[in-house]
């Protein structure tokens, strides 16, 4: 069975503090590995990860995939509070399907002004 | 920016009554999706349709459950009698390579 593992499940952090957030993954068949930011409703896309060891970058948020290890890192330096947010790590396990995703369950994390 | 749209944001229902729940996917893309989240819990993959047929299903989309795409543009997502476990918000997704989501539909069956 797929299992994806979201580290830590909640963090409470300050404006201006430094964040990484973890995620792990057994599954079959995969792909890539995406991470998404889930505010009041939708996830929205913010990485698609498919090689180990590059790191995408988009503003203060970064991350990188390490295949040999199953695991991925997000980090967001100099958090605002428009951060706050639950973070999904998701792989696409492929398949039949380039989409089918296996989510985590999260890591909510709260900025403080 | 292109968008996935979903149809109602919110409906309510009597269980055993059947609803269909409607997506605008993004208009070059292939790949279409449903997911679930039940409140509290993961984002689940529910079904994958390509090339007008459904290309791959989990567990939990079982023969209450099917999608249909009625014309160029819209994807449906049809329960034929609720229970009371399918109150959960589903999410529409559409790809090329990555998956966008829609703002998600707030199923409540009571």
């Amino acid at each position: 069975e797929d299992k994806v593992v979201q580290s830590p499940l909640s963090l409470v952090v300050h404006e201006g503090d430094t964040v990484t957030l973890n995620c792990s993954y057994e599954v079959t068949n995969f792909r890539s590995l995406l991470w998404y930011k889930q505010e009041k409703k939708a996830p929205t896309f913010l990485f698609m990860l498919t090689s180990s060891g590059i790191e995408k970058k988009s503003g203060r948020l970064s991350s990188i995939l390490d295949k040999k290890e199953l695991s991925s890192i997000l980090n967001i330096t100099a958090t605002q509070t428009g951060d706050s947010a639950i973070y999904l790590c998701a792989p696409n396990a492929g398949g039949t399907s380039y989409g089918k995703l296996t989510f985590g369950q999260g890591t909510i994390l709260t900025v403080h002004p | 920016e292109p968008e996935v749209t979903q149809t109602p944001s919110h409906q309510v229902t009597q269980m055993g009554q059947e609803v269909i729940l409607r997506c605008v996917p993004i208009s070059n893309h292939l790949y279409f999706y449903w997911y679930r989240q039940i409140l509290g819990q993961k984002v689940e993959f529910l079904v994958s349709f390509y090339n007008n047929e459904i290309s791959e299903k989990s567990e939990i989309f079982d023969d209450q459950f099917s999608v249909e795409r009625p014309d160029g543009s819209n994807f449906t997502l049809k329960i034929r009698s609720t229970k009371l476990e399918d109150s959960a918000m589903y999410f529409c997704a559409s790809s090329a390579l990555e998956a966008f989501f829609g703002q998600g539909t707030r199923l409540t069956v009571v």
